[in-house]
């Protein structure tokens, strides 16, 4: 079944400790992508990727680092979390940029205490 | 990228009824695209309609677009309460800008 899996699904954790985020798509999608949500501010971009080892940032990149070593792996890491990275993420990607449909995660609901 | 404005914010149907969302954008598009997003979960692609094409129909969802005032419409037709869901509207520019920008959607909600 062609899908994009994110995990976890959930986590808790606490400010400062280093997490890392996994996206997995099996569509031999180029263009993949992370985003937050939060109440009131809709769905925000923070990195994308065109291609492997090709990553750029998107509307909100500080406090997010990302790297695209296989075509079919996007993970997002947070390096120092803090209480205001709290929030609802999700991966997407699609075959050719943002031009085309984009296939999203389940999403990660992340809280940072 | 352009961010898309939905209007309204949100919709309160009863089941049967249509529903009707907007989206306006500010430069030229490449194509619009339309996503659904049940609580909590994530989006899913409804329709594209590209910017030479006015007008797209797929089951129940009939999508508009009109360039010269910049905007496009979803209609929803004998709605659902399994239609419950935010819609977000994606406008596409072209050129070598690869962000991608959605906005803050449409809250609709369908009373069985």
């Amino acid at each position: 079944e062609a899908q994009v899996t994110q995990n976890p699904r959930y986590l808790i954790t606490v400010t400062g400790k280093k997490l890392t985020v996994t996206c997995s798509q099996n569509m031999n999608h180029e263009y993949m992508s992370w985003y937050r949500q939060d109440p009131g501010l809709g769905l925000r971009q923070i990195y994308y990727s065109m291609n492997v080892e090709v990553t750029d940032k998107g509307d909100v990149p500080e406090g997010y680092k990302v790297s695209r070593k296989e075509k079919r792996n996007f993970p997002l890491i947070l390096e120092s979390p803090s209480p205001n990275q709290t929030s609802l993420y999700f991966c997407a990607s699609s075959l050719a940029g943002r031009l085309d449909e984009q296939f999203f995660g389940p999403g990660t609901r992340l809280t940072v205490l | 990228s352009q961010q898309g404005e939905e209007d309204p914010q949100a919709l309160s149907i009863q089941e049967g009824e249509n529903a009707t969302m907007n989206c306006s954008y500010k430069t030229s598009i490449n194509n619009l695209q339309w996503y659904r997003q049940n609580s909590g979960r994530g989006l899913v692609h409804l329709i594209l309609i590209r910017s030479n094409e006015r007008e797209k129909h797929s089951g129940r969802l009939r999508v508009t677009l009109d360039t010269s005032k910049k905007s496009s419409s979803l209609l929803i037709t004998a709605s659902r309460a399994a239609d419950t869901a935010s819609y977000f509207c994606a406008p596409i520019s072209g050129g070598s800008n690869y962000k991608l920008t959605f906005g803050k959607g449409t809250l609709l909600t369908v009373n069985p």
